[in-house]
């Protein structure tokens, strides 16, 4: 069973800022790796698949990096409705499982 | 525009059993497999269950096998997930998501906002 961590498991910043969010991955997951933005009382909404291709909609200053087991995602400049916690996905050892990493929480 | 809406969420006893459903629009849901992910209350996702187009390929997780079952009505734009044997911890918001194939695996790309399903005596 593969176990996805994250790091940390809190950001602060301040908008403007650079965020940079880790995942890390207990065996080598190829690229097959996708990230989640998700809002208080909202649904997840799925902003980054393939390790680093953005999804239909999200802005530019979201970019994905990384392959095996280390991975990145990096918000250039935080904006406003940025903040928000981030959940990372494997999918190469499919299945059984999709398992998600516990959460990076972004805040101010 | 694609749209997936939860529904059937509810207030069960420890033993009971609930049906969920999820309603997709905007597109095609017999070209689409199909995961159920919930959340426990101020905790992350987990992933329940998965269902491919004709329903030949479904799996769940380990926390819910042998009590849930997920299916689909592709006539009916519709998926579903019955739960049995409902414990404490199934305690969540359960989310209906479509799932995209990429490589080895599968990411979901459309959300829907979610049911919640407590389960208290």
């Amino acid at each position: 069973e593969i176990v996805m961590t994250q790091s940390p498991a809190t950001l602060s910043v301040s908008p403007g800022e650079r965020a940079t969010l880790s995942c890390r991955a207990s065996q080598s997951v190829s690229r097959n790796l996708a990230w989640y933005q998700q809002k208080p009382g909202q649904a997840p909404r799925l902003l980054i698949y393939g390790a680093s291709t953005r999804a239909t909609g999200i802005p530019a200053r979201f970019s994905g990096s990384g392959s095996g087991t280390e991975f990145t995602l990096t918000i250039s400049s935080l904006q406003s409705e940025d903040f928000a916690v981030y959940y990372c996905q494997q999918y190469n050892n499919w299945p059984p499982g999709l398992p998600f990493g516990p959460g990076t929480k972004v805040d101010i | 525009e694609v749209q997936v809406v939860e529904s059937g969420g509810g207030l069960v006893q420890p033993g009971g059993s609930l049906r969920l459903s999820c309603a997709a629009s905007g597109f095609t849901l017999r070209g689409y497999s199909m995961n159920w992910v919930r959340q426990a209350p101020g905790k992350g996702l987990e992933w329940v269950s998965y269902i491919s187009t004709s329903s030949s390929a479904i799996y769940y997780a380990d926390s819910v096998k042998g009590r849930f079952t997920i299916s689909r009505d592709n006539a009916k734009n519709s998926l579903y997930l019955q739960m049995n044997s409902l414990r404490d911890d199934d305690t969540a918001v359960y989310y209906c998501a479509r799932a995209i194939w990429d490589s080895s695996g599968y990411y979901s790309d459309y959300w829907g906002q979610g049911t919640l399903v407590t389960v208290s005596s």
